[in-house]
């Protein structure tokens, strides 16, 4: 059974630093990753998502990599802004019964707090 | 290009009774998946749909079911509500799970009381 887990569980930094977010599974038989962000209360917005066949994956001040065979992911925020505030989210797509059904499995997330 | 579409935003429910969710995925997306997300166990996958067919479906109890119609709108159904039902449902629409993106829609918060 694919197992996601994120370090840390909550994050605090000052504003303009540059800061890493973990993620790991278990299973490295893994389609896709996608990393997202949850305000409080709300759904998921999209941040990335790293085909198995990339390494990394850039949007904006956000970059992704992707080491399958060692299952990790890491998340790297650029001159972080109190804006960024938000739990962040790290899910793997895998493929599991029935045929070309898959599934996302999510990590328990990073709650960031960027303080001005 | 319209976003996914989860209606309603809140419900409150007596434990007993039942509730249907509805979905509107992205306009040419074929798969919809639902997830249910409390702050004891994150987010769970549910069952995902595709071309009006449930292909997963997750560990939960038969008293959850869902369909999705021609248009690709999803619904869920929970019948005999339970407290511990109380949850954001959240819908993901992609235009074929797994190797493309998924994005969800803001959520039904629902509080059976």
């Amino acid at each position: 059974k694919q197992e996601v887990t994120q370090i840390p569980a909550a994050l605090s930094v000052p504003e303009g630093e540059n800061l890493v977010l973990n993620c790991s599974f278990t299973d490295s038989a893994i389609y896709n990753l996608q990393w997202f962000r949850q305000d409080p209360g709300k759904g998921l917005t999209s941040l990335l998502l790293i085909q198995s066949s990339q390494r990394e994956q850039t949007s904006g001040r956000l970059n992704a990599s992707l080491d399958k065979s060692s299952g990790r992911s890491t998340l790297y925020i650029a001159a972080s802004q109190p804006g960024d505030s938000a739990t962040y989210l790290c899910a793997v797509w895998a493929a599991y019964s029935g045929a070309g059904s898959y599934q996302l499995t999510f990590g328990k997330g990073t709650k960031l707090s960027v303080i001005p | 290009k319209a976003g996914v579409t989860q209606t309603p935003r809140y419900l409150i429910k007596t434990r007993g009774q039942q509730v249907t969710l509805s979905c509107s995925p992205i306009s040419g997306h074929r798969s919809v998946s639902w997830y249910q997300q409390t702050p004891g166990q994150g987010l769970q996958f549910l069952f995902e749909y595709f071309s009006e067919t449930q292909r997963n479906k997750g560990n939960f109890p038969g008293r959850f079911s869902g369909r999705q119609f021609s248009n690709s709108r999803s619904e869920m159904n929970v019948s005999t509500l339970e407290l511990g039902d109380s949850a954001l449902y959240l819908c993901a629409s992609s235009f074929r799970s797994g190797n493309t993106e998924a994005f969800f829609g803001q959520g039904t918060r629902l509080t059976v009381v």
